[in-house]
Protein backbone atom coordinates (compact mmCIF):
# COMPACT_ATOMS: atom_id res chain seq x y z
CA UNK A 1 0.00 0.00 0.00
CA UNK A 2 0.89 3.29 -0.36
CA UNK A 3 0.29 4.57 2.78
CA UNK A 4 -1.20 8.24 3.61
CA UNK A 5 -1.57 10.42 0.73
CA UNK A 6 -1.92 13.78 0.80
CA UNK A 7 -1.71 16.49 -1.82
CA UNK A 8 -0.51 19.38 -2.42
CA UNK A 9 2.75 18.93 -0.20
CA UNK A 10 3.27 22.67 -0.06
CA UNK A 11 0.85 25.55 -0.35
CA UNK A 12 1.08 29.33 -0.85
CA UNK A 13 -1.23 31.29 -0.96
CA UNK A 14 -2.51 34.79 -0.08
CA UNK A 15 -4.65 35.93 2.83
CA UNK A 16 -8.03 35.35 2.17
CA UNK A 17 -8.18 33.35 -0.33
CA UNK A 18 -9.51 29.56 0.36
CA UNK A 19 -7.22 26.71 0.61
CA UNK A 20 -8.23 22.52 0.32
CA UNK A 21 -6.40 20.23 1.44
CA UNK A 22 -6.93 16.54 0.27
CA UNK A 23 -5.72 13.33 2.13
CA UNK A 24 -6.28 9.71 0.57
CA UNK A 25 -6.22 7.29 3.91
CA UNK A 26 -4.81 3.65 3.83
CA UNK A 27 -7.58 1.53 2.04
CA UNK A 28 -9.51 -0.61 4.36
CA UNK A 29 -8.87 1.82 7.34
CA UNK A 30 -12.16 3.06 9.47
CA UNK A 31 -10.63 6.29 10.98
CA UNK A 32 -9.25 9.62 9.43
CA UNK A 33 -7.75 12.05 11.70
CA UNK A 34 -6.33 15.81 10.31
CA UNK A 35 -3.93 17.65 12.26
CA UNK A 36 -1.82 20.88 12.42
CA UNK A 37 1.73 21.44 13.68
CA UNK A 38 3.03 24.68 14.47
CA UNK A 39 5.88 25.79 16.79
CA UNK A 40 3.35 27.36 19.33
CA UNK A 41 0.63 24.40 19.88
CA UNK A 42 2.68 21.36 18.73
CA UNK A 43 0.76 18.91 17.23
CA UNK A 44 -2.85 19.07 17.86
CA UNK A 45 -5.96 17.02 16.52
CA UNK A 46 -8.49 18.88 14.34
CA UNK A 47 -10.93 16.38 13.77
CA UNK A 48 -11.45 12.97 13.49
CA UNK A 49 -14.01 10.48 10.85
CA UNK A 50 -14.87 6.94 11.77
CA UNK A 51 -16.70 5.56 8.36
CA UNK A 52 -16.56 8.77 7.18
CA UNK A 53 -18.57 10.37 9.99
CA UNK A 54 -17.07 13.00 11.87
CA UNK A 55 -17.20 12.07 15.51
CA UNK A 56 -14.87 14.98 17.01
CA UNK A 57 -14.29 18.24 15.85
CA UNK A 58 -13.84 20.17 18.74
CA UNK A 59 -10.11 20.88 17.88
CA UNK A 60 -11.08 22.42 14.76
CA UNK A 61 -9.95 26.09 15.50
CA UNK A 62 -12.91 28.14 14.08
CA UNK A 63 -15.50 28.44 11.46
CA UNK A 64 -13.44 29.29 8.96
CA UNK A 65 -12.51 25.86 8.88
CA UNK A 66 -14.51 23.04 7.38
CA UNK A 67 -14.00 19.14 6.85
CA UNK A 68 -15.60 16.40 4.77
CA UNK A 69 -15.04 12.87 4.24
CA UNK A 70 -17.44 11.93 0.90
CA UNK A 71 -16.57 8.25 0.60
CA UNK A 72 -13.94 6.12 2.46
CA UNK A 73 -10.84 6.95 -0.08
CA UNK A 74 -10.86 10.75 0.28
CA UNK A 75 -11.29 13.88 2.68
CA UNK A 76 -10.67 17.70 2.95
CA UNK A 77 -9.81 19.95 4.73
CA UNK A 78 -10.89 23.46 3.95
CA UNK A 79 -9.70 26.94 5.07
CA UNK A 80 -12.07 29.75 4.15
CA UNK A 81 -10.65 32.55 4.02
CA UNK A 82 -7.19 31.93 4.79
CA UNK A 83 -4.98 33.86 7.59
CA UNK A 84 -1.72 34.17 7.80
CA UNK A 85 -1.87 32.75 11.32
CA UNK A 86 -3.13 28.94 9.66
CA UNK A 87 0.38 28.64 8.56
CA UNK A 88 1.40 25.02 9.32
CA UNK A 89 1.97 21.96 8.43
CA UNK A 90 -1.30 19.79 8.49
CA UNK A 91 -1.15 16.08 8.37
CA UNK A 92 -3.71 13.13 7.72
CA UNK A 93 -3.75 9.94 9.52
CA UNK A 94 -5.55 6.92 9.36
CA UNK A 95 -5.83 3.57 11.10
CA UNK A 96 -7.72 0.29 10.74
CA UNK A 97 -9.83 -0.42 13.53
CA UNK A 98 -10.77 1.94 16.37
CA UNK A 99 -9.19 5.56 17.20
CA UNK A 100 -6.45 3.77 19.53
CA UNK A 101 -5.39 2.01 16.88
CA UNK A 102 -1.92 2.97 15.65
CA UNK A 103 -2.40 5.51 13.42
CA UNK A 104 -0.44 6.00 10.07
CA UNK A 105 0.65 9.49 8.93
CA UNK A 106 0.77 11.07 5.67
CA UNK A 107 3.68 13.47 4.77
CA UNK A 108 1.88 16.24 5.54
CA UNK A 109 0.71 19.49 3.82
CA UNK A 110 3.44 23.01 4.60
CA UNK A 111 0.59 26.10 4.13
CA UNK A 112 1.81 29.16 3.95
CA UNK A 113 -0.36 31.94 4.06
CA UNK A 114 1.21 35.35 3.25
CA UNK B 1 -4.83 23.42 29.99
CA UNK B 2 -2.10 21.43 28.29
CA UNK B 3 -2.99 17.44 29.58
CA UNK B 4 0.43 15.66 27.60
CA UNK B 5 3.64 17.13 28.62
CA UNK B 6 7.01 16.93 26.96
CA UNK B 7 9.27 18.90 29.37
CA UNK B 8 12.54 18.71 27.88
CA UNK B 9 12.77 20.19 24.34
CA UNK B 10 15.65 18.26 23.35
CA UNK B 11 18.14 15.63 25.11
CA UNK B 12 21.75 14.63 23.34
CA UNK B 13 23.25 11.32 24.26
CA UNK B 14 26.44 9.45 22.88
CA UNK B 15 26.01 6.19 20.64
CA UNK B 16 25.42 3.20 22.17
CA UNK B 17 24.09 4.83 25.91
CA UNK B 18 20.61 4.80 26.52
CA UNK B 19 18.35 7.45 25.24
CA UNK B 20 15.03 8.52 28.02
CA UNK B 21 12.57 10.26 27.16
CA UNK B 22 10.06 11.47 29.49
CA UNK B 23 5.94 12.54 29.27
CA UNK B 24 3.58 13.15 32.01
CA UNK B 25 -0.35 14.00 31.66
CA UNK B 26 -2.82 14.94 33.67
CA UNK B 27 -6.22 13.23 32.71
CA UNK B 28 -6.47 10.01 34.93
CA UNK B 29 -9.04 8.87 32.21
CA UNK B 30 -6.67 8.21 29.26
CA UNK B 31 -6.14 4.80 28.79
CA UNK B 32 -3.73 4.28 26.05
CA UNK B 33 -0.21 5.78 25.25
CA UNK B 34 1.78 6.25 21.84
CA UNK B 35 5.13 7.26 21.27
CA UNK B 36 5.94 8.30 17.47
CA UNK B 37 8.90 9.37 16.04
CA UNK B 38 9.41 12.17 13.39
CA UNK B 39 11.57 12.86 10.81
CA UNK B 40 12.19 16.47 9.39
CA UNK B 41 9.55 16.70 6.16
CA UNK B 42 7.82 13.78 7.36
CA UNK B 43 4.62 12.71 9.17
CA UNK B 44 5.14 10.99 12.45
CA UNK B 45 5.24 6.89 12.81
CA UNK B 46 4.55 4.80 15.21
CA UNK B 47 6.95 3.67 17.46
CA UNK B 48 5.50 1.16 20.06
CA UNK B 49 2.31 1.66 22.93
CA UNK B 50 1.12 0.64 26.07
CA UNK B 51 -2.24 0.59 27.27
CA UNK B 52 -3.19 1.75 30.99
CA UNK B 53 -3.57 -1.82 32.40
CA UNK B 54 0.07 -2.26 31.57
CA UNK B 55 3.45 -1.07 33.37
CA UNK B 56 5.80 -1.86 30.90
CA UNK B 57 6.14 -2.77 27.47
CA UNK B 58 8.68 -4.13 25.02
CA UNK B 59 9.96 -3.82 21.89
CA UNK B 60 13.38 -4.58 20.77
CA UNK B 61 15.81 -1.44 21.83
CA UNK B 62 12.73 0.18 22.56
CA UNK B 63 10.63 0.30 25.93
CA UNK B 64 8.31 2.31 27.55
CA UNK B 65 7.48 2.43 31.18
CA UNK B 66 3.89 3.72 32.28
CA UNK B 67 3.63 5.02 36.10
CA UNK B 68 0.16 5.70 36.56
CA UNK B 69 -0.02 6.88 40.12
CA UNK B 70 2.65 9.51 38.95
CA UNK B 71 0.72 10.00 35.89
CA UNK B 72 4.47 9.80 33.87
CA UNK B 73 5.94 7.65 31.21
CA UNK B 74 8.98 7.30 29.73
CA UNK B 75 10.63 5.78 26.58
CA UNK B 76 14.13 4.04 26.80
CA UNK B 77 15.78 3.41 23.78
CA UNK B 78 18.65 1.23 24.47
CA UNK B 79 21.59 1.30 22.78
CA UNK B 80 20.90 4.41 20.91
CA UNK B 81 21.99 4.74 17.36
CA UNK B 82 22.73 7.93 15.13
CA UNK B 83 19.49 6.70 13.33
CA UNK B 84 17.17 7.37 16.34
CA UNK B 85 17.82 11.00 15.92
CA UNK B 86 14.32 12.79 15.31
CA UNK B 87 11.52 14.20 17.40
CA UNK B 88 9.84 12.36 19.35
CA UNK B 89 6.06 12.49 20.53
CA UNK B 90 4.28 11.12 23.00
CA UNK B 91 0.18 10.79 22.76
CA UNK B 92 -2.41 9.73 25.05
CA UNK B 93 -5.95 8.30 24.41
CA UNK B 94 -8.70 9.01 26.06
CA UNK B 95 -12.77 6.73 26.41
CA UNK B 96 -13.71 9.34 23.44
CA UNK B 97 -11.03 8.05 21.05
CA UNK B 98 -9.49 11.27 21.13
CA UNK B 99 -5.52 11.70 20.50
CA UNK B 100 -3.72 14.31 22.76
CA UNK B 101 0.29 15.09 21.75
CA UNK B 102 2.44 16.05 23.73
CA UNK B 103 4.99 18.98 22.38
CA UNK B 104 7.51 16.73 21.22
CA UNK B 105 11.50 16.31 22.21
CA UNK B 106 14.19 16.75 19.95
CA UNK B 107 16.55 13.23 20.74
CA UNK B 108 20.40 13.39 19.02
CA UNK B 109 22.45 10.79 19.09
CA UNK B 110 25.78 11.77 18.80
CA UNK B 111 28.45 8.86 16.82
Amino acid sequence: DAGVIQSPRHEVTEMGQEVTLRCKPISGHDYLFWYRQTMMRGLELLIYFNNNVPIDDSGMPEDRFSAKMPNASFSTLKIQPSEPRDSAVYFCASSQLSSTDTQYFGPGTRLTVL
Amino acid sequence: DQQVKQNSPSLSVQEGRISILNCDYTNSMFDYFLWYKKYPAEGPTFLISISSIKDKNEDGRFTVFLNKSAKHLSLHIVPSQPGDSAVYFCAAIGHAGKSTFGDGTTLTVKP
